[in-house]
């Protein structure tokens, strides 16, 4: 089952900060995230294995709430760079596949000069 | 080397041609897939090789034809395909969930894409 990316689209000024939200039905085993630039490949920007688990790549950090079924991610101090289609991609704890990472509709975030 | 490779970049082809789209990887990457991807839309599954054998096909229509020759290579030949295939083709490729240092999760290494419009 999609999990359901919130929200569709977010446009901030440089040095801003965001929240982007995957929630799923299903309670997941992992919460995958991708930044995928206009025209280019997805890349990886980590993964959440455990529930309560917290990770940061620089400016970058994630948290995943185990009981909610939710992940969040997070960017501070937002730079051009970061702009993008953010995705979510989930792991079912049963169920699924450990191949297959069922991925959220994404969340467009556009950072301004 | 991190890097997925995929050719052609882009690629027009008419209803009745046969094509084929190239991926590589040289990461030891013993899982590979092939994805869809519209515009504005996620990447959508079709087809898992996990150690050179097929272990996934999402329903997809046998104009598709998946084919892995060896530990690095994946093909995607195409033929007979309609306008509506017209999309942008990933490959991608992780450790095998499997494997034991995998822990069951898979960071997917994606390529460029192939961009495919069909006539």
């Amino acid at each position: 089952q999609q999990p359901v990316q919130s929200p569709q689209a977010v446009i901030l000024r440089e040095g801003e900060d965001a929240v982007i939200n995957c929630s799923s039905s299903k309670a997941l085993y992992s919460v995958h995230w991708y930044r995928q630039k206009h025209g280019e490949a997805p890349v990886f920007l980590m993964i959440l294995l455990k529930g309560g688990e917290q990770k940061g790549h620089e400016k970058i950090s994630a948290s995943f709430n185990e009981k909610k079924q939710q992940s969040s991610l997070y960017l501070t101090a937002s730079q051009l760079s970061y702009s993008g289609t953010y995705f979510c991609g989930t792991v079912p704890l049963s169920g699924g596949s450990n191949y297959k990472l069922t991925f959220g509709k994404g969340t467009l975030l556009t950072v301004n000069p | 080397d991190t890097e997925v490779t995929q050719t052609p970049k882009h690629l027009v082809m008419g209803m009745t041609n046969k094509k084929s789209l190239k991926c590589e990887q040289h990461m030891g990457h013993r899982a590979m897939y092939w994805y869809k991807q519209k515009a504005k839309k996620p990447p959508e599954l079709m087809f898992v090789y996990s150690y050179e054998k097929l272990s996934i096909n999402e329903s997809v229509p046998s104009r598709f034809s998946p084919e892995c020759p060896n530990s690095s290579l994946l093909n995607l030949h195409l033929h007979a395909l309609q306008p509506e295939d017209s999309a942008l083709y990933l490959c991608a490729s992780s450790q095998d969930p499997r494997e034991s240092r995998a822990e069951r999760h898979n960071e997917q290494f994606f390529g460029p894409g192939t961009r495919l419009t069909v006539l």
